[in-house]
């Protein structure tokens, strides 16, 4: 079946612009995560879903970052005016239930902030 | 906090030889602990898994073992392949919360020649 999937695939932007990430996860998992991999750092946690809502949004790094889930399904990370520290690869996640550690990663999204 | 940290890269190593990725963790409580793998061009996969202390997770001929006592999880191959060539990512579960939220090392790239 089909995998996660993210898109775009590589977002060039300018500094002070706003970017919006989609993933779209394996159908009927419940659970999605955002996690971001900057150069040389490990994969860092951003959020997670449950469904629709976030019970755990303790890694998002500043009030311009923010994510939506709709539908149980499609989420979309948004970083409003970016900023050059925000370059890094964005990957998704999903996992078929609350609390499953068996997460299934997207190919990521490469963001470059000019 | 809980922290994992991993030797760093990238680790170069002939086709048959023995591979060993150190790996140790910082935790409350009692984490699952996992290795991801990450091939070239693709998403991370998980590779094995351990749950309790003394547990070994194993996969394509990858084994390591969860030992509480020097709180490590080293990964370990005993004959390496070209087709190994890739990043790994040791990781831990945050039991702190029940969102499936996991904390990763920084990875380690390894290379398998000829």
């Amino acid at each position: 079946g089909a995998g996660v999937s993210q898109s775009p695939s590589n977002k060039v932007t300018e500094k002070g612009k706003d970017v919006e990430l989609r993933c779209d996860p394996i159908s009927g998992h419940t659970a999605l995560y955002w996690y971001r991999q900057s150069l040389g750092q490990g994969l860092e946690f951003l959020i997670y879903f449950q469904g629709n809502s976030a019970p755990d949004k303790s890694g998002l790094p500043s009030d311009r970052f923010s994510a939506e889930r709709t539908g149980g399904s499609v989420s979309t990370l948004t970083i409003q005016r970016t900023q050059q520290e925000d370059s890094a690869v964005y990957l998704c996640a999903s996992s078929p239930h609350q609390g499953s550690y068996e997460q299934y990663f997207g190919p990521g999204t490469r963001l470059t902030v000019t | 906090g809980n922290s994992v940290t991993q030797m760093e890269g990238p680790v170069t190593l002939s086709e048959e030889a023995f591979l060993t990725i150190n790996c140790t963790y910082t935790a409350t409580g009692y984490p699952s602990l996992f290795w991801y793998v990450q091939y070239p061009g693709e998403g991370l996969q998980l590779l094995l898994k351990a749950t309790k202390a003394d547990d070994k997770g194993s996969n394509k001929g990858f084994e390591a073992t969860y030992r509480k006592e020097t709180t490590s999880f080293h990964l370990e191959k005993g004959s390496v392949q070209v087709s190994d060539s890739a990043v790994y990512f040791c990781a831990l579960s945050d039991g702190s919360s029940n969102t499936g939220k996991l904390i990763f090392g920084q990875g380690t790239t390894l290379q398998v020649k000829p």
